[in-house]
């Protein structure tokens, strides 16, 4: 079955701080990975997806994210870190329908990071 | 592009009440999501539809839960009788392609 786990809950860093989310996935043929963050009172913002290719995706704000096929994880970073980057911040694995048509998107519980001034 | 919309972005009704939450999707997308939110249970998946047809409603928790997709450009996720329990953000999505999947602002419901 597929599923996402965030280790983290929640994650304090100072604003120009190094950031890094973890997400590892379990899934039986090739991923298709995403990252999505939401900001309070709203909806899911797309960060980056991982389909095939590159293994090192980038995103939009900044954050890039690495797909590690042998550690089953695609943890997402920023090198420095804004006050407007708090948020929830969520994993989820995409699963094929039919053979090859992306389906169903699978969610992690999500990491809440907290920046501080 | 106006992206998903989704209406009403809040519902607060009283139990028993019958509720209907809508969904536009983006234009040309053949996928569309429901999904709802929880401190409980995070994101789960209620139903989808491509191409107007449903695919998979084993997340829809209940008898009390339909979803409908007339056409293209609309669905509606309805709620008879609500309960407090029901009470969550409500999410639709769209999707074409090998796309990522674009989120509404969802509809919050609160049941009293």
């Amino acid at each position: 079955a597929q599923s996402v786990t965030q280790p983290d809950i929640h994650i304090t860093v100072s604003e120009g701080a190094s950031l890094e989310l973890r997400c590892n996935y379990s899934y039986g043929a090739t991923p298709y990975l995403f990252w999505y963050v939401q900001s309070p009172g709203q909806g899911l913002q797309l960060l980056l997806k991982y389909f095939s290719g590159d293994t090192l995706v980038q995103g939009i704000k900044g954050f890039e994210a690495e797909f590690k096929r042998s550690q089953s994880s695609f943890n997402l970073r920023k090198p420095s870190v804004h006050w407007s980057d708090a948020a929830e911040y969520f994993c989820a694995v995409g699963r094929t329908d039919r053979g090859s048509t992306l389906g169903r998107l699978y969610f992690g519980r999500g990491t809440q990071l907290t920046v501080w001034p | 592009d106006a992206g998903v919309i989704q209406s009403p972005r809040h519902e607060v009704t009283e139990m028993g009440q019958e509720v209907t939450l809508r969904c536009k999707p983006i234009s040309g997308h053949d996928y569309l999501f429901w999904y709802r939110q929880t401190m409980m249970r995070g994101l789960e998946l209620l139903i989808y539809f491509n191409n107007n047809v449903p695919i998979d409603d084993s997340g829809m928790p209940e008898d009390r839960f339909s979803a409908k997709m007339p056409n293209a450009s609309f669905s509606t996720l309805k709620i008879q009788p609500s309960e407090p329990r029901d009470s969550a953000v409500y999410f639709c999505a769209s999707r074409q392609g090998a796309r990522g999947y674009t989120f509404g602002s969802g509809t919050r419901l609160t049941v009293v």
